[in-house]
Parts: C-alpha cells; structure tokens; sequence
C-alpha cells in the first residue's frame, strides 16, 4: 500500500515568489493535514482538510493557503515568500473525521528560500 | 493552546542500552501518538495508545499512556545503531490538529 506523497522534495525559490506544494495521501484516506517543521518551532499545524473543507486552521498568516481535490489530494500554496518560510513541509493523512484516528506522514517537501 | 513538553533534550547512549523518554501535558489527551524521524524523511508512527494506563509493544519499544492522561512514556530496549533519530510524542488537540512535543534525540554509540 503506498504511503504519503509529496512532491517536489526540494524546492528553490526567491523571496516574493509562491510556491504549490502537492500531496496525495494514502489510499481511502480522506483527511490531509500540513505541518511546517523549522529547527526552532518544530512542528507546527498549519491547515486539515476532509472532503475538500478546511475544518481547522493553524496560527499562519493568510499567505498560507491549501486546497483538497475530491480525489483526497491537496496542494498548499505560499504566496510572497519570506526567508522565514524555509522549512520542511510535511503533509499527513488519516482515515476519516475522528482526531483520535493516527495520522501518517509523506517525507516533505524541503523549501528554501534564498 | 496545549503544550507538550518532551525530555530528554538528547540522549547518547551506548548500544545494547535501554531508552527511556517522556512526554507531560498542560492538558489531558484521549490518545498518545510516539513518531520517529529520520534524517531527509518524515515522522513514521511508532505507537498509538487510546487508553490511560495502556501499556503498548512494537517490537523493542513499549510505551505507555499515564493514569492522569497527561503523560506518555516510550522506552526502547537493547538498542541498536539503528534506532538513531528524532522521536517525538503528540496528541490530537482541538479538531484533529497535532500537537507535538519537541523531540528526542537519540544518538546510539557503537
């Protein structure tokens, strides 16, 4: 069964660029949430998704944004960039609705920004 | 919000040793979550434990869910280079977000 797919792995960017990010989650799992992981914050919540609604957002400014396709798939985007959004972006499925079902983890996208 | 709060810091310890780490909360969780991550990956589900006082297996590690349900423990036992990474404790806090702890590093000396 594959797992959690992210894509790029690595991304360049500029300040003032935006960037997509994409993640397919595991097979039947209908929720996708994004985390962002830096060596100071650790990580941290951004937004979840469950049929294609955002049901809960992180303490991010409104340059961080996500959608969820019907077929479960997500993107995040980050527009305007700032040094400060270099990170690994992590993006995590589970099953359904329940919070108390474990989520499991693509292998990021690293992002810099230079 | 809630805060998890993880120790040890790091921990460097020879192979063959036990492990053990915890993990405390401001706040009462219903489920403890342990994750390990790997350099260039991302946390991979260790241990998941829905009931206070629930003492769980997955080969070397055991963990636990604390009676108060504002604690977790992990220990490893034996252990072997390769369990060398970061190990993170987190719970499910207000709608399906994951709060995480800090993380562990853990370095196993040959």
């Amino acid at each position: 069964k594959a797992g959690v797919t992210q894509t790029p792995r690595y991304l360049i960017k500029t300040r003032g660029q935006q960037v997509t990010l994409s993640c397919s989650p595991i097979s039947g799992h209908r929720s996708v949430s994004w985390y962002q992981q830096t060596p100071g914050q650790g990580l941290q919540f951004l937004f979840e998704y469950f049929s294609e609604t955002q049901r809960n957002k992180g303490n991010f400014p409104g340059r961080f944004s996500g959608r969820q396709f019907s077929n479960s798939r997500s993107e995040m985007n980050v527009s305007t960039l700032e040094l400060g959004d270099s990170a690994l972006y992590l993006c995590a499925s589970s099953i359904g609705a329940d919070s108390n079902q474990p989520q499991h983890f693509g292998d990021g996208t690293r992002l810099s920004i230079l | 919000g809630q805060q998890l709060n993880q120790s040890p810091q790091s921990m460097f310890i020879q192979e063959g040793e036990d492990v053990s780490m915890n993990c405390t909360s401001s706040s009462i969780f219903n489920t403890w979550l342990w994750y390990k991550q790997e350099p260039g990956e991302g946390p991979v589900l260790l241990i998941a434990l829905y009931k206070a006082g629930e003492l769980t297996s997955n080969g070397r590690l055991t963990a636990q869910f604390g009676i108060t349900r504002k604690d977790s423990f992990l220990n490893i036992s034996a252990s072997i280079p390769s369990d060398v990474g970061i190990y993170f404790c987190a719970g499910p806090g207000s709608a399906r977000q994951l709060t995480f702890g800090s993380g562990t590093q853990l370095t196993v000396l040959p």
